[in-house]
């Protein structure tokens, strides 16, 4: 399968706990993004990376969220001191992109997300 | 207020039967549009784009009013597996904005 690929598919863990999840896009992607859905609600926005550089995040992403693309590969988001707020679905997106860095680039493909439950 | 807002439904509707439905968007510099299904525990997938002469594909037809930042819907025919949800999605540069999706159940 050489589409987007997440783990851990779920996740559950107790409240103050630090969780980590894996991204790792469609290969000659050079762009990939982080969406967070709660039930009954569309994707939100997290963060944004052109290669390994890091060029936007939302405000709802708090300090207890931090993502990282090492490599300009595969990304990681890790959520310290889980709360029971940070249950959801947490989607890795990916798509091919010019330099501009702005630019809106070509279809942005999804993984099959990574769901979190916080007890 | 939201930057994409959709009427929820659910739409429930026979086969055969055509439904339409659509959102609006709070944004005017919103530069691209999309429609994305999304199954029930699933990722979201790209439907289609929309354009404002209006486009089709197959049984699905889009439409954009970028005067009253409208787009909508249609599915004429309704088959069993489009029983899904719609996301409406615009587009700020590399930015995609979800609508929280609209559900459409066809049943038998």
């Amino acid at each position: 399968d050489t589409g987007v690929s997440q783990n851990p598919r779920h996740k559950i863990t107790k409240r103050g706990q630090n969780v980590t999840f894996r991204c790792d896009p469609i290969s000659e992607h050079n762009r990939l993004y982080w969406y967070r859905q709660t039930l009954g609600q569309g994707p939100e926005f997290l963060t944004y990376f052109q290669n390994e550089a890091q060029l936007e995040k939302s405000r709802l992403l708090s300090d207890r969220f931090s993502a990282e693309r090492p490599k300009g590969s595969f990304s990681t988001l890790e959520i310290q001191r889980t709360e029971q707020g940070d249950s959801a679905m947490y989607l890795c997106a990916s798509s091919l992109g010019g330099q501009a860095v702005l630019s809106s680039g070509d279809e942005q493909f999804f993984g099959p997300g990574t769901r979190l439950t916080v007890l | 207020r939201k930057e994409v807002e959709q009427d929820p439904g659910p739409f429930n509707v026979p086969e055969g039967a055509t439904v339409a439905f659509n959102c609006t968007y709070s944004n005017s510099a919103s530069q691209s549009f999309f429609w994305y299904r999304q199954d029930c525990r699933k990722e979201p997938k790209l439907l289609m784009s929309v354009y404002s002469s209006g486009n089709e594909d197959g049984r699905f037809t889009a439409q954009l009013n970028r005067a009253s930042q409208y787009i909508s819907l249609l599915i004429r025919d309704s088959k069993l597996s489009d029983s899904a949800t719609y996301l409406c999605v615009v587009r700020i540069g590399y930015k995609l904005s979800f609508g929280a999706g609209t559900t459409v159940t066809v049943r038998a």
